[in-house]
C-alpha cells in the first residue's frame, strides 16, 4: 500500500515568518493530496488539496506544491500567525478501485507560532 | 447541511459495557468511514462503507462492529473494549472517492475504564 512520510515532526516559527512542511509518498498511482489542520481537541479540517494534474495551488497565505516525478508535496504557510498553531497532516490517495475512500496520512507536524 | 454529526461527544464506558457511536450526514454522500485517532497521531482507518456496503475492514477486532442502516447513518457498536481502545473516534463521509470533499465529524472522545 501507500506510505506517506512527513517532516518535520515539530516546527517552531516566529509570528510573520514562513513555515514549510514536506511529505513524500511511495505509490505513483496516488493522485490526490489533501492537507488537514487539527487544533487540540477538534476534528481534522481540510485546508487545501491538490490533484496530480496540477503543480501548485494557492489560497491566501497557504500554498501547496506537488512534484510527481520526485513523489513529494509540500505545504507553505506565509506570514504565520499564532492561530496557525496546530497539528498538520498530509495525506495521499488514489481514490479508486480497491482503495476507494482510503486516505494514507503522514505522521503529522506540530506547528507552533510564537508571538 | 454540510456537516457530519457525531453523538455522543464524550463517552466513558466500562470494559463489560455495550455502547454505540452514531454518525449522521445529509449531504447525499455515499461513502462513510470510521477512524480511530490517538493524541497527536494521524487518524487510523477502521472501516469504509460504500453505498451502505462494507468495502474495507482494516482488520479491526470484533469488539468493534460497524453498521450502516441507510445512506445517512453510520453506527459503531462497542462491546468488551479494552483501556487501550480509549481514543477519539472520527466519522467521515465523501460523495464518491476522497477527492470529492471528504468531511470529518467532530468525533466522540471515548474513555474505557
Amino acid at each position: 500500500g501507500e506510505n506517506v512520510e512527513q517532516h518535520p515532526s515539530t516546527l517552531s516559527v516566529q509570528e510573520g515568518d514562513s513555515a514549510v512542511i514536506k511529505c513524500t509518498y511511495s505509490d505513483s498511482a496516488s493522485n490526490y493530496f489533501p492537507w488537514y489542520k487539527q487544533e487540540l481537541g477538534k476534528r481534522p479540517q481540510l485546508i487545501i488539496d491538490i490533484r496530480s494534474n496540477v503543480g501548485e495551488k494557492k489560497d491566501q497565505r497557504i500554498a501547496v506544491t506537488l512534484n510527481k516525478t520526485a513523489k513529494h508535496f509540500s505545504l507553505h504557510i506565509t506570514e504565520t500567525q499564532p492561530e496557525d498553531s496546530a497539528v498538520y497532516f498530509c495525506a495521499a490517495s488514489s481514490g479508486r478501485g480497491s482503495t476507494l475512500g482510503r486516505l494514507y496520512f503522514g505522521r503529522g507536524t506540530q506547528l507552533t507560532v510564537w508571538p | 447541511d454540510t456537516e457530519v454529526t457525531q453523538t455522543p461527544k464524550h463517552l466513558v464506558m466500562g470494559m463489560t459495557n455495550k455502547k454505540s457511536l452514531k454518525c449522521e450526514q445529509h449531504m447525499g454522500h455515499r461513502a462513510m468511514y470510521w477512524y480511530k485517532q490517538k493524541a497527536k497521531k494521524p487518524p487510523e482507518l477502521m472501516f469504509v462503507y460504500s453505498y451502505e456496503k462494507l468495502s474495507i475492514n482494516e482488520s479491526v477486532p470484533s469488539r468493534f462492529s460497524p453498521e450502516c442502516p441507510n445512506s445517512s447513518l453510520l453506527n459503531l457498536h462497542l462491546h468488551a473494549l479494552q483501556p487501550e481502545d480509549s481514543a477519539l473516534y472520527l466519522c467521515a463521509s465523501s460523495p464518491l472517492g476522497v477527492d470529492y470533499g471528504y468531511t470529518f465529524g467532530s468525533g466522540t472522545r471515548l474513555t474505557v475504564v
